[in-house]
């Protein structure tokens, strides 16, 4: 089983609909939760980054971490098509300074306009 | 633009050959990362260093090599190409902190 799970898509959604994004994991030393975006032969950027249970808000974008059930979520509320892209999960363990991020294999998300 | 630069953008090579890729942190970042994304693997951690030493490693080949300079700058060595090495190659950073990582915008490497 792979330490990090996130299904691949292609998701493909009208302009303005909400997207649900979602990663679990197997790993309960992960504490810290990230969402990358990365548009093609670009590098990952940094959306969302959260390390506590619930929800964390930043404009269109909720990051959702479920610690007891290993599995997160990002949800874009009005899409755009500006927001075509992939979306990577990524995770890492707590303490140290060694803080390498497991990342999922990304979704790959096209909205429509 | 993340304040991480990376060189040469695109490298086109051939088996068997050595090449060496460049990494620049952002400012008064201490940690660089080295990461190695293909299709069939997606993102996979290689090699982290921290102020010029060596902290963590990941499924790293032998024929690969890094090091990290006194100015921070690190540089990723690949040796003994084979087809399987074409990827992107990104490299991050991060503060002391650490658990923050901003990418550069990769090296495409194409062993041919």
């Amino acid at each position: 089983q792979k330490e990090v799970e996130q299904d691949p898509g292609p998701l493909s959604v009208p302009e303005g609909a909400i997207v649900s994004l979602n990663c679990t994991y197997s790993n309960s030393a992960f504490q810290y939760f990230m969402w990358y975006r990365q548009y093609s032969r670009k590098g990952p950027e940094l959306l969302m980054y959260t390390y506590s249970s619930g929800n964390k808000e930043d404009g269109r974008f909720t990051a959702q971490v479920d610690k007891s059930s290993k599995y997160i979520s990002l949800f874009i509320r009005d899409s755009q098509p500006s927001d075509s892209a992939t979306y990577l999960c990524a995770m890492t363990r707590r303490g140290g300074s060694n803080y390498k991020l497991t990342f999922g294999k990304g979704t790959l998300l096209t909205v429509n306009p | 633009d993340s304040g991480v630069t990376q060189t040469p953008k695109h490298l086109i090579t051939a088996t068997g050959q050595r090449v060496t890729l460049r990494c620049s942190p952002r400012s008064g970042d201490l940690s660089v990362y080295w990461y190695q994304q293909s299709l069939d693997q997606g993102l996979q951690f290689l090699i982290q260093y921290y102020n010029g030493e060596e902290r963590a490693k990941g499924n790293i080949l032998e024929r690969f090599s890094a090091q990290q300079f006194p100015d921070l700058h690190s540089e990723l060595n690949l040796s003994s190409l084979e087809l399987g090495d074409s990827a992107l190659y990104f490299c991050a950073s991060s503060s002391s902190g650490g658990d923050t990582q901003y990418f550069g915008p990769g090296t495409r490497l194409t062993v041919l």
